[in-house]
């Protein structure tokens, strides 16, 4: 069973427009959320991230938003620009033990294309 | 620039045979990860490591083995190589706490078992 869930395959946008990319959770226990962007033939690139404590975190053209009451997770991307196409991961983190060893939960991936 | 580092980038095996891939990271992190991707399962776990010395079974390690050489060098290991292997591997690496700012990808392994 999918505990970070991301339900859009693929998302298409114009070129100046705001990307709205959505993830959603089962897992109350997550304590940090994060992004990441991934481009073809490279490896996954971290983008940005939230604690579970914060409801949203800037950084740049991207923003995210935490609504916890309804385990749901946003990425926008303000303007978008055709250098932003890539998929993009959803990833949740949660405490599995004292030793403060964690384990990261990845979502399938969202390719987003942005259209001049 | 720093980073991580997978070697080879491109293999073709026969069933059967064995490789080793090769993960290096320049950053001083304590902790390293072998994931695979397959078409529609996302990344999974496969091995990792959180300190030199030690390591730990991920979501799919049958078939592998790994060895963290030392601090900088985590290997991942197939020993008989089966059609089901074929993927993407990646190799990651993270600081204590670096989860709170995300891990360092290599750039990929991408394998073909024939």
């Amino acid at each position: 069973d999918q505990q970070v869930k991301q339900n859009s395959p693929s998302l298409s946008v114009q070129e100046g427009r705001i990307s709205i990319l959505n993830c959603d959770y089962t897992n109350s226990m997550f304590d940090y959320f994060l992004w990441y962007k991934k481009y073809p033939a490279e490896g996954p690139t971290f983008l940005i991230s939230i604690s579970s404590i914060k409801d949203k975190n800037e950084d740049g053209r991207f923003t995210v938003f935490l609504n916890k009451s309804a385990k749901h997770l946003s990425l926008h991307i303000v303007p978008s620009q055709p250098g932003d196409s890539a998929v993009y991961f959803c990833a949740a983190i949660f405490l599995i033990n004292a030793g403060n060893n964690r384990k990261l939960i990845w979502g399938l991936g969202t390719s987003l294309a942005v259209n001049p | 620039n720093a980073g991580v580092t997978q070697t080879p980038k491109f293999q073709v095996l026969k069933t059967g045979q064995s490789m080793t891939l090769q993960c290096a990271q320049d950053m001083n992190h304590n902790s390293m990860y072998w994931y695979r991707q397959d078409p529609g399962m996302g990344l999974r776990l496969i091995y990792y490591s959180a300190s030199e010395g030690t390591t730990d079974k991920g979501e799919v390690p049958n078939g592998y083995n790994v060895s963290r050489l030392n601090k900088r060098e985590f290997s991942l290991r197939l020993e008989s190589a089966a059609p089901s292997q074929t993927s993407v591997y990646f190799c990651a690496s993270s600081p204590p706490l670096g989860y709170r700012r995300g891990y360092t990808f290599g750039s990929g392994t991408r394998l073909t078992v024939v």
